[in-house]
């Protein structure tokens, strides 16, 4: 069974500070995704992995997937407000294990 | 806006009832995904839809149940409703079959309380 950890699950951090968010993934995949989901919102796309080493950056978030460790990260630089969301990674094996989630981390940035 | 229409946004029932959420998926995309959330278990995939064929099944319970129609729209179906169903149900749509990556969109989640 593919299981999906996050880390933290809480982060508050202060505003120009960076910080990184782990996920771990428990079985051979090399496609990750990454989403935001704003509170009490729907969640919406902000990265795909697709390959080991894939590295992709948009504004302050830089997210990278290491397919033989089973980890990708979502670094934050420079963190404002306006980041603060719940961020979930999830795995996608295909066939039947549809995409899995994460538990999902926290974020609140404070100014 | 998503693309992804669910409704309703809100639902409030009692133990014992019946419910049915409904989902239009993006134009074009041919699977609709089920998942509910709760802020014990997380996001929980229940089930799959391609083309109006189940195509994967999740963690959903035999009181649910879910059927996409000629139209591509989803129900998905809960009954015998309980105090631990209240969730946040959302549906997803992908044009899976194409290759390369399979990015959900997400709709707005129905929100149901059972009193």
């Amino acid at each position: 069974e593919l299981k999906v950890e996050q880390n933290p699950l809480f982060l508050s951090m202060q505003e120009g500070k960076n910080y990184t968010i782990y996920c771990n993934y428990s079985t051979t995949s090399d496609r990750l995704y990454w989403y935001r989901q704003d509170p009490g919102k729907s969640l919406e796309s902000l990265f795909v992995l697709l390959s080991n080493g894939a590295v992709k950056q948009e504004g302050r978030l830089m997210a990278s997937l290491d397919t033989k460790a089973r980890l990708s990260t979502l670094h934050i630089t420079a963190a404002v407000h306006d980041l603060s969301a719940t961020y979930f990674c999830a795995v996608d094996r295909g066939g039947s294990e549809k995409l899995v989630f994460g538990k999902g981390t926290k974020l609140t940035v404070n100014p | 806006d998503s693309g992804v229409t669910q409704t309703p946004k809100h639902l409030i029932t009692a133990t014992g009832q019946r419910v049915t959420l409904r989902c239009s998926p993006r134009s074009g995309d041919l699977s609709v995904y089920w998942y509910q959330q709760s802020l014990d278990q997380g996001l929980q995939f229940l089930i799959q839809y391609y083309n109006g064929e189940e195509r994967a099944k999740g963690n959903i319970l035999e009181r649910f149940s879910a059927q996409q129609f000629p139209d591509l729209h989803s129900e998905l179906n809960l009954s015998s409703l309980e105090l631990g169903d209240s969730a946040l149900y959302f549906c997803a749509s992908s044009a899976e079959g194409h290759p390369g990556a399979n990015v959900l969109t997400f709709g707005a989640g129905s929100r149901l309380t059972v009193l």
